[in-house]
């Protein structure tokens, strides 16, 4: 068990760029989530995936922002045309989930994402 | 999911015991409460969860009211590690809801 990996620890970009994060689960975990943290906030839930159906993207805060899970094993993130509002911790969560509500999340270090 | 209210920042002397309030008086029947922690430029860690009942596992103790409205989170022996920001979470669904949590200081 070597933990939930994301890739790249930290990102600069310029805005207006596209940036795409990955993140690989521990092994065997079904669920797949991504949450946003600003500075000085808790982690924001944005979606998840079980297996590789996404069945939950409502909170994606805009259209610019997208994920996949192909093989439902590894998932990246993509925000095109980032903004300077985008600039935040990225956090990937993976779970064997057997019920909803009895459910421990192994959350990944993120990546830290500053859009200049 | 219900709403949780947490102090925003409390001390610990270390060796002592921490004891974290959580009020989450909205709670309904069938919703989880989770504990997860926080050290700095790390992802959440999960520490505790339960229903009803307390529990206990080699990190801490969760003491849940007998009307469920609040809970406590106890660290029998703090430690300078153990300083973070901790997250009180009422869970139904499929997402945590972390607030601001509480960020506890373990002083020497």
């Amino acid at each position: 068990d070597t933990g939930v990996s994301q890739d790249p620890r930290h990102k600069i970009t310029k805005r207006g760029q596209n940036v795409t994060f990955r993140c690989d689960p521990i092994s065997e975990h079904n669920r797949l989530y991504w949450y946003r943290q600003t500075l000085g906030q808790g982690p924001e839930f944005l979606t998840y995936f079980q297996n590789e159906a996404q069945l939950e993207k409502s909170r994606l805060l805009s259209d610019r922002f997208s994920a996949e899970r192909p093989k439902g094993s590894f998932s990246t993130l993509e925000i095109q045309r980032t903004e300077q509002g985008d600039s935040a911790m990225y956090l990937c969560a993976s779970s064997l989930a057997a019920e909803a509500t009895n459910e421990k999340l192994f959350f990944g270090s993120g990546t830290q994402l500053s859009v200049l | 999911d219900a709403k949780t209210t947490q102090p925003t920042s409390m001390d610990c002397a270390e060796g002592r015991a921490a004891n974290l309030p959580c009020n989450h008086s909205t709670i309904s029947g069938n919703e989880y409460v989770y504990w997860y922690r926080q050290i700095h430029s790390q992802g959440p860690q999960y520490i505790i969860h339960g229903l009803k009942n307390n529990e206990t596992n080699e990190m801490a103790s969760l003491i849940i009211t007998e009307d469920r409205k609040s809970s406590t989170l106890i660290l029998p022996h703090a430690t300078l590690r153990d300083t973070a920001v901790y997250y009180c979470i009422v869970r139904l669904l499929y997402a945590l809801n972390f607030g601001k949590g509480t960020s506890l200081l373990v002083t020497p």
